[in-house]
């Protein structure tokens, strides 16, 4: 596609429940990343791909978080029983290929826990 | 651990002044800085700095990079309402498993007044 596709653009559950953020990257882009930006504060680093794998998972805050990615496709994040501090906007970003350097954001999905 | 200290952390200007954004990095292993523009939610890329001493420029906006003080300055001239947005400095990861993943400064918030 033309840019980072995320769905949904925003959702809204209660404590909880599970959901799951969705990320179409760049096509062809091999590195996906997932950040969070809470309200007020800057951008966390959750969790990064390399094709399907993820070399990276260090920023994810606890167990209740997890994401898989399809290939070099499709990615999602899924926070299973949320909390209210879980409520931020989550971003993802690609990369052509590990070596370059421009992320490209997609639009991001805000979420909020009630 | 990489670090990004922007300053200041928010401006309040009138249209037509010029604004001067400051980041200070400290990384392991530099390789380039980032600018993005954050109205919404999505991040939009400005510039990426790899070169002590030039400058880049788009309209407006221009950005130069000191990597012997380990800082880089994001300028705006003549600005206007629509330059109204969080401006955020990121460096991103050179290596090992959390190669490309962005280390981002808190962001400094600008606001325009007519």
């Amino acid at each position: 596609g033309a840019g980072v596709s995320q769905s949904p653009s925003n959702k809204v559950t209660e404590k909880g429940k599970d959901v799951e953020l969705r990320c179409d990257p760049i096509s062809g882009h091999t590195a996906l990343y997932w950040y969070r930006q809470r309200l007020g504060q800057g951008l966390e680093f959750l969790i990064y791909f390399q094709g399907n794998s993820a070399p990276d998972k260090s920023g994810l805050p606890s167990d209740r978080f997890s994401a898989e990615r399809t290939g070099e496709s499709v990615s999602t994040l899924t926070i299973q029983r949320t909390q209210q501090e879980d409520s931020a906007v989550y971003l993802c970003a690609s990369l052509r290929r590990a070596a370059a350097d421009t992320q490209y954001f997609g639009p991001g999905t805000r979420l909020t826990v009630l | 651990e990489d670090k990004v200290v922007q300053s200041p952390l928010s401006l309040v200007v009138h249209e037509g002044d010029t604004v001067t954004l400051n980041c200070s990095y400290e990384v392991t292993n530099f390789r380039s800085l980032l600018w993005y523009k954050q109205e919404k939610k999505a991040p939009t890329f400005l510039f990426m700095l790899t070169s002590s001493g030039i400058e880049k420029k788009s309209g407006r906006l221009s950005s130069i990079l000191d990597k012997k003080e380990l800082f880089s300055i994001l300028n705006i001239t003549a600005t206007q309402t629509g330059d109204s947005a969080i401006y955020l400095c990121a460096v991103p990861n050179a290596g090992g498993t959390s190669y490309g993943k962005l280390t981002f400064g808190q962001g400094t918030i600008l606001t325009v007044h007519p």
